[in-house]
């Protein structure tokens, strides 16, 4: 167990409605990382936060956006849902901000679009 | 941005060492290089990471050569449950600004019997 929590575990949709992805980060770190991974693939770097603000950016759509929280926790916003937005999503979270600092990553949510 | 390249996948047998190699030519001074396990539909977790010449833990040794372009990380007598994907990362400690996290495609290892 990672310490890092996520909800819910599995999310069935239609195309084009909207849901919301939680995330909550170990006790004490300060960022938190979203990640996409379809089916057999790779995982695709979203957005991270520190401390409440947005430290990096990768691949995400417009469609999708996120925030974190004073509290710390995180929610991944993914709108006008696609076929091919059907994936694992996963939260990490670490102490610090920078590249080197290990990541601790949730057991995901699975987003399936029908 | 450093990027990475890995083998798609390996195959091993129990008890073998496996040695999995990364590339990364355009390292960047301040990057270190971390490598992760992730086992279906798992989050990926934390191994071994290393800057230069050789670090070990318990579970990997990481192998890093001075020009730093490309990495190995050795698995001592793999046993089944190793089956899994393993990803090579390159990122840095930037203070303040932007810092892209780059996984690569990662090696699906095979450990058979």
């Amino acid at each position: 167990d990672s310490g890092v929590t996520q909800t819910p575990k599995h999310l069935i949709t239609a195309t084009g409605q909207r849901v919301t992805l939680r995330c909550s980060p170990r006790s004490g770190d300060l960022s938190v990382y979203w990640y996409q991974q379809s089916l057999d693939q790779g995982l695709q770097f979203l957005i991270q936060y520190y401390n409440g603000e947005e430290r990096a950016k990768g691949n995400i759509l417009e469609r999708f956006s996120a925030q974190q929280f004073p509290d710390l926790h995180s929610e991944l916003n993914l709108s006008s849902l696609e076929l091919g937005d059907s994936a694992l999503y996963f939260c990490a979270s670490s102490t610090g901000g920078g590249g080197t600092d290990t990541q601790y990553f949730g057991p995901g949510t699975r987003l399936t679009v029908l | 941005l450093a990027k990475t390249t890995q083998p798609i996948s390996m195959d091993s047998y129990e008890g073998q060492e496996v040695n999995i190699t990364c590339s990364h030519n355009n390292i960047a001074t301040n990057d270190y290089i971390t490598w992760y396990q992730q086992f279906p539909s798992q989050g990926p977790r934390f191994i071994i990471q290393g800057y230069k010449t050789k670090v070990t833990n318990e579970v990997a040794s990481l192998f890093i050569p001075a020009d730093r372009k490309s990495s190995t990380l050795s698995l001592p007598r793999v046993s089944l449950s190793d089956t899994a994907v393993y990803y090579c990362l390159v990122g840095a400690r930037r203070g303040g600004g932007y810092n892209k996290l780059i996984f690569g495609a990662g090696t699906r290892l095979a450990v058979h019997p």
